[in-house]
């Protein structure tokens, strides 16, 4: 499994675009890009996964580089409800892996002011 | 959108007693997971399962742990005997088919208090 490197935390207003990076140097090429956050008292929530290039959907846009070592996760006009641990996860597809083990890291605390 | 529910949110029990942990997986999923949550510390995957079997478990998942899911119903997680470090919250998650390119539901989490 990939290890990731993430910002420890963040700030940001809300209204403001808020970019996250996560480094994955050591990234295979079975391996996939999966974001998620946590907010207190809940369980971690899936937002966005990718492979190369950019994905986008209702909720954030990921972009990942061409060597696919970084990647960034764009979160647009932030709210207060956005205040959350963001997570970046690699996993493994590879032979001898079973099921789609995520491995968590300290995630990136994001904080939104008022 | 689909939901895994865990069942109770809060348990407080006394060391040495045993507890169980009931997660109600989303429904056409086949592939189930527990994780680990100290306070203020990062989430630890702890085991998964599939077809009745564990696939893979971690350092955390002590002799003391066991995970069923009997007849199709909830996928538990037992813990017996407990130990004051069990202290935790503990979250279930399941996925259609284990792929890596799938996401993992979550629940809510259980909080599993030792005393």
């Amino acid at each position: 499994l990939a290890k990731t490197t993430q910002p420890p935390s963040m700030e940001a207003y809300e209204g403001q675009e808020v970019n996250v990076s996560c480094s994955h140097t050591n990234i295979a090429t079975s391996e996939y890009i999966y974001w998620y956050r946590q907010v207190p008292h809940q369980g971690p929530q899936f937002i966005i996964q990718g492979y190369k290039d950019y994905v986008v959907n209702e909720v954030a846009s990921l972009f990942i580089s061409a060597d696919r070592k970084l990647s960034t996760l764009s979160l647009p006009w932030v709210s207060l409800r956005d205040a959350a641990v963001y997570y970046c996860i690699v996993t493994d597809d590879s032979y001898g892996s079973s099921g789609n083990k995520l491995i968590f890291g300290i995630g990136t605390l994001l904080s939104v002011k008022p | 959108g689909p939901k895994v529910l865990q069942i109770p949110s809060h348990q407080i029990i006394d060391m040495g007693q045993m507890v169980t942990l009931n997660c109600d997986p989303v429904s056409n999923h086949l592939y189930f997971y527990w994780y680990k949550q100290i306070l203020g510390q990062q989430m630890e995957f702890l085991v998964n399962f599939y077809n009745g079997k564990v696939m893979e478990k971690s350092k955390l998942f002590k002799d003391q742990f066991s995970v069923e899911r009997p007849d199709g119903s909830y996928f538990t997680l037992k813990i017996q005997p407990t130990a004051l470090e069990d202290s935790a919250v503990y979250f279930c998650a399941s996925s259609v088919a284990g792929l890596s390119n799938e996401r993992l539901f979550f629940g809510h989490g259980t909080k599993l208090s030792v005393l």
